[in-house]
């Protein structure tokens, strides 16, 4: 079975700029998380999606949004770009979802360069 | 918050030595989780306790849970060098979300 995956595995953009990650997550998972890890550090809780709702929401200013599809995939998007943006952006699924109970299954991530 | 804080922040040790890396955290927990991360990848699962657990064993790893510590520690035996990654705790509460520390960094050296 494929695990989580994602997309673009890296991108560069400039200041002010919008972006969008894609997240498919393991097959029948319906839980999806979203985590920035700025390098050198451990990953930041940005969200949580179950069922297509927001299920928790980290410290991250509101130009961070996300959402889940009926299929369960996910996007992140970022508008605004400021250059501490640049971060590897991970998703994650898991299952069962509500509380995070189990194991967090993680994909290689995103590797967003602010310019 | 419930921040886990791992200790050394990084770790350098011999093949074949033991690993051994430290978490802290400072609130309740219903669980708290071990994962590795090689450079500049995905995060991969290594082991789970439960907060009514005090030592678990997986493989070559050991992790115990001390509750009233607020701390754990998870124990690489005979190390090689293919467990040269970054290792993180993370620990979760009851319809909270995960809280991830900065890391261990170990490196193996042949």
């Amino acid at each position: 079975d494929a695990g989580v995956t994602q997309s673009p595995t890296h991108l560069i953009k400039t200041r002010g700029q919008h972006v969008t990650l894609r997240c498919s997550p393991i097959s029948g998972h319906k839980s999806v998380s979203w985590y920035q890890q700025v390098l050198g550090q451990g990953p930041q809780f940005i969200f949580q999606y179950y069922e297509k709702e927001e299920r928790g929401r980290g410290n991250f200013p509101d130009r961070f949004s996300a959402r889940q599809f009926p299929n369960y995939s996910s996007e992140l998007n970022v508008n605004a770009l400021l250059l501490g943006d640049s971060a590897l952006y991970l998703c994650a699924s898991s299952n069962p979802a509500g509380g995070p109970s189990g194991e967090l299954f993680f994909g290689e991530g995103s590797r967003l360069t602010v310019l | 918050s419930q921040q886990g804080e791992e200790d050394p922040q990084a770790l350098s040790i011999q093949e074949g030595e033991n690993a051994t890396m430290n978490c802290s955290y400072k609130t309740s927990i219903n669980n708290l989780q071990w994962y590795r991360q090689n450079s500049g990848r995905g995060l991969v699962h290594l082991i789970l306790i439960r907060s009514n657990e005090r030592e678990k064993h997986s493989g070559r790893l050991r992790v115990t849970l001390d509750t009233s510590k607020k701390s754990s520690s998870l124990l690489i035996t005979a190390s090689r060098a293919a467990d040269t990654a970054s290792y993180f705790c993370a620990t979760a509460n009851y319809g909270q979300n995960f809280v991830f520390g900065p890391g261990t960094r170990l490196s193996v050296l042949p």
